[in-house]
């Protein structure tokens, strides 16, 4: 069974800082990795996704990297702003069980403070 | 382009009653899944469906059902509420095949059991 993990919980930083979240997996056997961003009581908003055989994908000052092999993720903010400040969510879509469902990950909550 | 609409945005329902909530794809998408939400849980996986036809469940009771019409809009209806119940669902489509888009999220159905 897949499970996904998120490191930290919680972050809060400085504007303008650089910061990285992580995000990692248990079964490798993955078609593709998905960074979400959630502001409260709102749906998900996708950022970035990364086939299996990427490397990273890039959007504006968000990188995302993926490492099938180790079952990690990482989503890379450059100079942080306090609009950045929401839940960040990984999801994977795995090969077994069925192919066609995400399975997620507990969320970073980051706070940009001024 | 229009994304996913989920509606009602809002329900309030009493214990023992049953709801039915509503998701329209992007169109063009036939791959609609429902997702649930809670502080506790996180985002669980309900059911996925396909061209009309149910490809995929996760855990949850028998009191939770869908289903797809042949313009890919779904409902997904539960029955005997319970107050576990109240939750964020959030839909999501994809169009399978076409070069691995991704899934698009809707804004999501708040559900309240009272």
């Amino acid at each position: 069974k897949q499970e996904v993990t998120q490191i930290p919980a919680a972050l809060s930083v400085p504007e303008g800082e650089n910061l990285v979240l992580n995000c990692s997996f248990t079964d490798s056997a993955i078609y593709n990795l998905q960074w979400f961003r959630q502001d409260p009581g709102k749906g998900l908003t996708s950022l970035l996704l990364i086939q299996s055989s990427q490397r990273e994908q890039t959007s504006g000052r968000l990188n995302a990297s993926l490492d099938k092999s180790s079952g990690r993720s990482t989503l890379y903010i450059a100079a942080s702003q306090p609009g950045d400040s929401a839940t960040y969510l990984c999801a994977v879509r795995g090969i077994t069980g069925g192919g066609n469902k995400l399975t997620f990950g507990t969320g970073t909550q980051l706070k940009v403070e001024l | 382009k229009a994304g996913v609409t989920q509606t009602p945005r809002y329900l309030i329902k009493t214990r023992g009653q049953q709801v039915t909530l509503s998701c329209s794809p992007i169109s063009g998408h036939r791959s609609v899944s429902w997702y649930q939400q809670t502080p506790g849980q996180g985002l669980q996986f309900l059911f996925e469906y396909f061209s009309e036809t149910q490809r995929n469940k996760g855990n949850f009771p028998g009191r939770f059902s869908g289903r797809q019409f042949s313009n890919s809009r779904s409902e997904m209806n539960v029955s005997t509420l319970e107050l576990g119940d109240s939750a964020l669902y959030l839909c999501a489509s994809s169009q399978p095949g076409q070069g691995e888009l991704g899934y698009t999220f809707g804004s999501g159905t708040r559900l309240t059991v009272v």
